[in-house]
């Protein structure tokens, strides 16, 4: 089966600039999630969707950063304005979903997009 | 809540030789463990997964973890390195009560010199 696909795989803006990444979970996975990873560092979750519904975004910044998933299958993540700061790798990952049987919640990951704000 | 410590940021290990990677986690209720590892510029990939049947786990490329509630233990053994392991490995925990929530550490960048 296809992977987890995101894109771009790479970006490079001017601070201030709105930026998008695009996520394509696999095929049946009801779970959605956005990471942010920082050089060195592991993910932290940014966002998870279960379908169309946000069900955590505790950890989302809100003045700048949205999500949506409208058919509960693609997913954009948006950056505006993007800071110096927001230079990381954003992950996009997928999983059954726990009213599918998914409950140990394994996760499959894409490739993520690199950002580079300048 | 659920948390992970994973000791030292960077592991040299010869080629053919044991590779020991340390995990120690914290939860206060049965928690599922993850091991992923990630190869340069891709995503992370599930190398193995404790969700409370057997504690010694064995996972994909030769590794295994074994799970030790006494100590709140994780750690990934490989018993020969091989240069193709050369990569980064995270511990993730996350647990029954907080199902999607996966909480990483902070990462062990593997070298393997021959």
């Amino acid at each position: 089966e296809a992977g987890v696909v995101q894109s771009p795989r790479y970006k490079i803006i001017e601070k201030k600039q709105p930026v998008a990444f695009w996520c394509n979970p696999i095929s049946g996975h009801n779970t959605l999630y956005w990471y942010l990873q920082n050089l060195g560092q592991g993910p932290e979750l940014l966002i998870r969707y279960e379908n169309e519904e946000a069900v955590d975004d505790s950890q989302l910044p809100k003045d700048r950063f949205s999500a949506e998933r409208l058919k509960g299958v693609d997913s954009t993540l948006k950056i505006q304005p993007a800071e110096l700061g927001d230079s990381a790798v954003y992950l996009c990952a997928s999983s059954r979903g726990e009213a599918s049987g998914g409950l140990n919640n394994e996760q499959f990951f894409g490739p993520g997009t690199r950002l580079t704000v300048l | 809540a659920q948390s992970v410590t994973q000791l030292g940021s960077h592991v040299s290990v010869s080629e053919g030789a044991l590779v020991l990677l340390r995990c120690n986690y914290s939860s206060s209720v049965p928690p599922y463990l993850f091991w992923y590892v990630q190869y340069p510029n891709q995503g992370l990939q599930l190398l193995l997964k404790y969700t409370s049947a057997a504690t010694l786990v064995k996972g994909i490329n030769g590794f295994e973890a074994e799970f030790k509630k006494s100590e709140t233990s994780f750690h990934l053994t490989k018993p020969s390195a091989h240069m193709s392991d050369a990569a980064e490995y995270f511990c993730a925990v996350s647990g029954t009560d907080s199902w999607g929530k996966l909480q990483f550490g902070a990462g062990t960048q593997v070298v393997v010199t021959p």
